[in-house]
């Protein structure tokens, strides 16, 4: 079990589609995390939130577009996506972006594009 | 960035230690280790860290040497449930400049338990 959760677990979509992933935790964290990983490939980061403000960006295209409503959520809304997207995305949190506590990491959206 | 060096691959007999070593020459100042583990399908599970003495907890012992540029993850009673991607991170200190806490990961190593 991991106290980072996040939805769906799979999602099928097409290239035209808009879809959402979602991230909670309830841990208190200041700072949340999304990353991409390919198959057989470590994760790589795409976002960071800091105090529900967009910290860092990896130069990460436009059509994902990261949204952090209040300190509990980490939404990441998909839209336009090519078939070299397909990837699970995990989402993170931590107490905060320069902390030296430990990430703790949800078991991913596991996304395919059509 | 301090960068991290690991084995691909390495397999362990169920119930035997498995040491999974790591080396991070160019680790300075308070930067410290870090360990996770992915088990397939699952996300990154966190499982020790340390900065310049041993550590251990429920999961696991971390061995840094004293001139803190290599470490060893040893897991003393290796279980199936244990086979995963086991990956050393050095965060690197904030205050360096372009530094922060968010690890880097790389490839990592695979380690299979076999009965």
């Amino acid at each position: 079990d991991t106290e980072v959760t996040q939805t769906p677990k799979h999602l099928v979509m097409g290239m035209t589609n808009k879809k959402s992933l979602k991230c909670e935790q309830h841990m208190g964290h200041r700072a949340m995390y999304w990353y991409k990983q390919k198959a057989k490939k470590p994760p790589e980061l795409m976002f960071v939130y800091s105090y529900e403000k967009l910290s860092i960006n990896e130069s990460v295209p436009s059509r994902f577009s990261p949204e952090c409503p209040n300190s509990s959520l980490l939404n990441l809304h998909l839209h336009a996506l090519q078939p070299e997207d397909s990837a699970l995305y995990l989402c993170a949190s931590s107490q905060g972006q320069n902390s030296n506590q430990p990430q703790h990491f949800g078991d991913g959206t596991r996304l395919s594009i059509l | 960035d301090a960068k991290t060096t690991q084995p691909p691959s390495m397999d362990c007999a169920e119930g035997r230690a498995a040491n999974l070593p790591c080396n991070h020459s160019t680790i300075s100042g308070n930067e410290y280790v870090y360990w996770y583990r992915q088990i397939h399908s699952q996300g990154p599970q966190y499982i020790i860290h340390g900065l310049k003495n041993n550590e251990t907890n429920e999961m696991a012992s971390l061995i840094i040497t004293e001139d803190r540029k290599s470490s060893t993850l040893i897991l003393p009673h290796a279980t199936l449930r244990d086979t995963a991607v086991y990956y050393c991170i050095v965060r690197v200190d904030p205050l360096k400049p372009g530094g922060s806490y968010i690890p880097t990961f790389g490839r990592g190593t695979s380690l299979i338990v076999h009965p």
